[in-house]
């Protein structure tokens, strides 16, 4: 089973700010956090990652609890190409398994 | 572009032939990953390959068989192949800094995918 757990799908308006959840409340200390996600049968396309410090990067910004045991990734500006299958992912050297990840739909 | 390369991008064969699916790893990157992603289906992992080593298994079929090469690319095997075979292939590739005793994080980079159909 993945380590994740993520909401199925998610909708938001154009524009709006996109709060993608994931729990991984099984996490290790020294894994991280990754997110990816797949636009329509295109490869996975890496967004952003962390270990225990907020991430911002030009796509995305991703915050994890102090706890570490769940994250949010948040699109500050959705816009409708953001439509996609988001995949949060906490792997191992031995585990480099994808879960069921969130359809976020971009609505105009 | 992202670095990785896969061949061929479509490919339509026959149940029980066998074909090779090719995928070039990004310039620095030792490690190649296969994954296997059927019609509205999540990714499956297959294999991990680490500078020539098998690294990792997932649920790779006893009928696929992938290797990596001295050039550090990678060939992934699939052998008589039946209707539900159809799929995208995609290889990813990465550093590995854990395993090139640098520690930090994996990032993979993917790439566009090889998709298969069996008639």
């Amino acid at each position: 089973d993945a380590k994740t757990t993520q909401p199925p799908s998610m909708d938001c308006a154009e524009g709006r700010a996109a709060n993608l959840p994931c729990n991984h409340s099984t996490i290790s200390g020294n894994e991280y956090v990754y997110w990816y996600r797949q636009i329509h049968s295109q490869g996975p396309q890496y967004i952003i990652h962390g270990l225990k410090n907020n991430e911002t990067n030009e796509m995305a910004s991703l915050i994890i609890t102090e706890d570490r045991k769940s994250s949010t990734l948040i699109l500050p500006h959705a816009t409708l190409r953001d439509t996609a299958v988001y995949y949060c992912i906490v792997w191992n050297n031995n585990d480099m398994r994808f879960g069921a990840g969130t359809r976020l739909t971009v609505k105009p | 572009d992202s670095g990785v390369t896969q061949t061929p991008k479509h490919l339509i064969t026959a149940t029980g032939q066998r074909v090779t699916l090719r995928c070039s790893p990004r310039s620095g990157d030792l490690s190649v990953y296969w994954y296997q992603q059927s019609l509205d289906q999540g990714l499956q992992f297959l294999i991990q390959y680490y500078n020539g080593e098998e690294r990792a298994k997932g649920n790779i079929l006893e009928r696929f068989s992938a290797q990596q090469f001295p050039d550090l690319h990678s060939e992934l095997n699939l052998s008589s192949l039946e209707l539900g075979d159809s799929a995208l292939y995609f290889c990813a590739s990465s550093l590995d800094p854990g395993l090139a005793g640098l520690g930090g994080a994996n990032v993979l980079t993917f790439g566009a995918g090889s998709r298969l159909t069996v008639l």
